[in-house]
């Protein structure tokens, strides 16, 4: 699976809308982008995904480059409860082992401010 | 509740100890997942099953066994642990085949080692 590189850190005042940038240089064309976010000690929370169209649901919107080789988690109205780590994750979706196995990085962490 | 149903939240075993922890999921998912997060690390699989099968195990020690013995119940049985086995410990599921490999994951077990 392809390796994605982010931010250690980032900060958004509440209200603000919150982008947080995930480089995945050598994604393969069958690889799609993951986000997941995980708010202290709980588990990791599913927030969407996409191949190469732009995404959006009621949690975020994923714009991803036209080459994938990036792709950006648009959190349009940040509150405090949005203060998580979020992981920006590549892997293919189907064929190959017959389970998703998603491999976790460190992950931006996000601080949501007053 | 996500739908991944982990218990207990919290222990505290000492080294010499046998206990179990237990996850319980009716999503109709047919594959689960224990991953291991210790502090400022990022998540790190222990073992999958798909379809009740195990087919990954990553180099965990053998104080860690884990048992699956349907697809909606996943138990991770612990003995002789030592004091850096204190983490959070997640479970997580999912659709083993298909095009979607999203993850639900589990509030997850404190578990502590004295």
């Amino acid at each position: 699976d392809a390796k994605t590189t982010q931010p250690p850190s980032m900060d958004c005042a509440e209200g603000r809308a919150a982008n947080l940038p995930c480089n995945h240089s050598t994604i393969s064309g069958n690889e799609y982008v993951y986000w997941y976010r995980q708010i202290h000690s709980q588990g990791p929370q599913y927030i969407i995904h996409g191949l190469k169209n732009n995404e959006t649901n009621e949690m975020a919107s994923l714009i991803i480059t036209e080459d994938r080789k990036s792709s950006t988690l648009i959190l349009p109205h940040a509150t405090l409860r949005d203060t998580a780590v979020y992981y920006c994750i590549v892997r293919v979706a189907s064929g190959g082992t017959s389970y998703g196995k998603l491999t976790f990085g460190q992950g931006t962490i996000l601080t949501v401010h007053p | 509740e996500t739908g991944v149903t982990q218990t207990p939240r919290h222990l505290v075993m000492g080294m010499t100890n046998k206990k179990s922890l237990k996850c319980e999921q009716h999503l109709g998912h047919n594959a689960m997942y224990w991953y291991k997060q210790s502090a400022k690390k990022p998540l790190e699989l222990m073992f999958v099953y798909s379809l009740e099968e195990r087919v990954e195990n990553n180099s965990v020690p053998s104080r860690f066994s884990p048992e699956c013995p349907n697809s909606s119940h996943l138990f991770l049985h612990l003995h002789t642990l030592q004091p850096e086995d204190s983490a959070l410990y997640l479970c997580a599921s999912s659709q083993a085949q298909g095009q979607y490999y999203g993850y639900t994951f589990g509030s997850g077990t404190r578990l502590t080692v004295v």
